[in-house]
């Protein structure tokens, strides 16, 4: 049984970078596809990022290109997902989640969520 | 982009009911559709995928269905722990979206 364990609450002044970890336990992050999604205060859910294991490589919402980064340390099973210039409307609650393997060739199906973490953007 | 609606973005019932949820695309999703249960202080759970598999673990009171850019979340009998919001989304692995969520509050 995996689980995603994710770094504490944050608060940001606009301009700032945040940056929110996700833990593995029950697997290694290197067997796993791991995505960054966020749900802004009474909204819906939105895709930022992800690992795509059919090519290897780090794939980013457009809306976010350029202002996230996804990192890996595999050697601590953490990944890690960084947003820059922050701004009020980034003001969300941000998950990982974990891609379901068997279906990875062609779609992103979230079958394990971490608890999220609020990150707030306020001057 | 695809674009998912959700409807409706609410509805009221009771214990015992049958609930519909509806979801449209505005492009072809070639089945890439998932649903999602969210409750109040508690993880994301992935109910369907492919439009109408069954997750592990979710009870078969839950059923997916359709194709294309329609489809439909039903729960058979609505039981106390599903009072929660449901969001679909379209999973193609070159841009996935979600919808806007369906509330099923009660009665």
């Amino acid at each position: 049984q995996v689980q995603l364990v994710q770094s504490g609450a944050e608060v940001k002044k606009p301009g700032a970078s945040v940056k929110v970890s996700c833990k593995v336990s029950g697997d290694t992050l290197s067997e796993l596809s791991m995505h960054w999604v966020r749900q802004a205060p009474g909204k819906g859910l939105e895709w930022m990022a992800g690992f795509d294991p059919e090519n290897g490589e780090i794939v980013y919402a457009q809306k976010f290109h350029g202002r996230v980064t996804m990192t890996e340390d595999t050697s601590t099973d953490t990944s890690f997902m960084e947003l820059s210039s922050l701004r009020s409307e980034d003001t969300a609650v941000y998950y990982c989640a974990t891609v379901m393997a068997s279906l990875a060739w062609g779609g992103f199906y979230f079958d394990d969520w971490g608890q999220g973490t609020l990150v707030t953007v306020s001057s | 982009d695809i674009h998912m609606t959700q409807s409706p973005s609410s509805v009221s019932a009771s214990v015992g009911d049958r609930v519909t949820i509806t979801c449209r695309a505005s492009q072809n999703t070639a089945g890439w559709l998932a649903w999602y249960q969210q409750r109040p202080g508690k993880a994301l759970k992935l109910l369907i995928y492919a439009g109408s598999s069954l997750q592990d673990g979710v009870p078969s009171r839950f059923s997916g269905s359709g194709s294309g850019t329609d489809f439909t979340l039903t729960i058979s009998s609505l039981q106390p722990e599903d009072f929660a919001t449901y969001y679909c989304q379209q999973a193609n692995k070159f841009g996935n979206t979600f919808g806007g969520g369906t509330k099923v509050e009660m009665k």
